[in-house]
């Protein structure tokens, strides 16, 4: 059973232009990451969010978490081809180490 | 340098024929966890430890084995490889203590069962 849905599935985007990747579930999180997959590579945190209501940017990614601590976006600003991979969304919920994954939102920003 | 390693990379094997993945990280990492990739299904998690001789079962657990007799290995044993088994597996480890934390992954072991 996919406890987390990710929208889109894919995405294909030119340089330049803006975007967001969705994560909900019907289950609430105690805490909720984002990491990002490269072909032929394990996944790589970019961020964790705890705090309903939390927003939090790395420098051109803008993560928010929902105020019930049951969704969480990604937003893109400006798209750079270096951008282009695997997003994944995982949560966790009360039973810990059990970290549950998105199916992932496969990004790819063209030159 | 800090790295979670795993082995084989790639391996091709026949129904039947048991094999053990490997992985090791040299983190100190009381966390370690194992998942499956396969399109359109994201990471599954099999089997976790939270520490030496602690293992607990994931998502995903039938047809699968875990040992974690030192803090830094964590094996994932398939007794008997099904079809079915044929994934992309991932090995990750975390130093958190209290909630799973920043999960650092191996790249990966392509496993394909004829």
């Amino acid at each position: 059973t996919q406890l987390l849905e990710q929208s889109p599935q894919f995405l294909s985007i030119q340089e330049g232009e803006n975007l967001t990747v969705y994560c909900n579930s019907s289950s609430v999180f105690s805490s909720l990451q984002w990491y990002r997959q490269e072909p032929g590579e394990g996944p790589v945190l970019l961020v964790t969010v705890v705090t309903g209501g939390e927003v939090k940017k790395l420098k051109r990614l803008t993560f928010q978490f929902g105020d019930a601590r049951k969704d969480s976006s990604l937003h893109i600003t400006a798209a750079q081809p270096g951008d282009t991979g695997l997003y994944l969304c995982a949560g966790e919920s009360d039973s810990w180490g059990k970290l549950q994954f998105g199916a992932g939102t496969q990004v790819v920003v063209t030159p | 340098e800090a790295q979670v390693t795993q082995n084989p990379r790639y391996l091709i094997t026949v129904t039947g024929k048991k094999l053990t993945v490997t992985c090791s990280q040299n983190m100190n990492h009381e966390y370690m966890s194992w998942y499956r990739q396969d399109p359109g299904l994201g990471l599954r998690q099999i089997y976790y430890s939270m520490n030496v001789e602690v293992t607990d079962k994931g998502d995903v657990p039938e047809g699968y084995k875990v040992s974690r007799k030192e803090k830094r290995n964590f094996p994932l044993i398939l007794e008997s490889p099904s079809p079915n088994q044929t994934s992309l597996y991932f090995c990750a480890s975390s130093f958190s203590n209290y909630n799973t934390g920043e999960l650092f992954f191996g790249e990966g072991s392509r496993l394909t069962v004829l």
